[in-house]
């Protein structure tokens, strides 16, 4: 059972490259996001998606894409990466709106 | 708006202690959920439950026991006999449920068991 799996686990950028977070689930789950967690700051909603093809903004959107082609798959973009980009970035799958997260090990992302 | 609250930024105690964690949650809706997950040293995020605001029985689980009061829009959480292995970052956490994924988690609070 891999639940939620995101790609790479580590990361070193400088400003301005971009990267893809990778995420895929093999659960069937409709619902996927993206969270990103900052000391003292808890879990804070990227984008999210209610289905292949429907993907919505979350509490910090700014400086990130993604897209949601299949079911399995939610990738997180950043075009042009900023120090403040600095965090570590969880995956999340869920049956619904309100149900349960599983989520992915986590990526730490570091921009210098 | 939806926000959840964790006072307690930090908490250390002594092995076998009763702990309590508390969260306070603020919403507008009267059709919500309320969450706890455990975030070990390791990283990973570990749910521990999830209540709906219609139910408020409070619950057991071995050493757990969560307290959900609508009257003070609190979910408070109680590890009883607390180990080293309970040592952790806790977040509290709140869905209105609907269309979309609107979870707000709390800042955390950081637990510290000492043997």
């Amino acid at each position: 059972n891999a639940g939620v799996t995101q790609t790479p686990k580590f990361q070193v950028l400088k400003t301005g490259q971009s990267m893809t977070l990778q995420c895929a689930q093999d659960m069937n789950h409709e619902y996927m996001s993206w969270y990103r967690q900052d000391p003292g700051m808890g879990l804070r909603l990227i984008h999210y998606s209610v289905g292949a093809g429907i993907t919505d903004q979350g509490e910090v959107p700014n400086g990130y894409n993604v897209s949601r082609s299949t079911t399995e798959d939610f990738p997180l973009r950043l075009l042009s990466a900023a120090p403040s980009q600095t965090s570590v970035y969880f995956c999340a799958s869920s049956t619904s709106g309100a149900g349960e997260l599983f989520f992915g090990e986590g990526s730490r992302l570091t921009v210098l | 708006a939806q926000k959840v609250t964790q006072a307690q930024t930090e908490i250390s105690v002594v092995e076998k202690e009763d702990v309590t964690l508390d969260c306070v949650y603020e919403t507008r809706d009267t059709t919500y959920y309320l969450f706890w997950y455990k975030q070990p040293p390791s990283g990973e995020l570990v749910f521990l439950i999830r209540r709906n605001s219609f139910d408020e029985q409070n619950e057991i689980s071995g050493r757990y026991s969560w307290n959900f009061q609508k009257s003070t829009s609190s979910f408070n959480f109680t590890i009883t006999a607390s180990q080293v292995v309970d040592s952790a970052v806790y977040f509290c956490a709140l869905s209105e449920g609907g269309y979309g994924q609107n979870f707000v988690f709390g800042p955390g609070t950081r637990l510290s068991v000492l043997p």
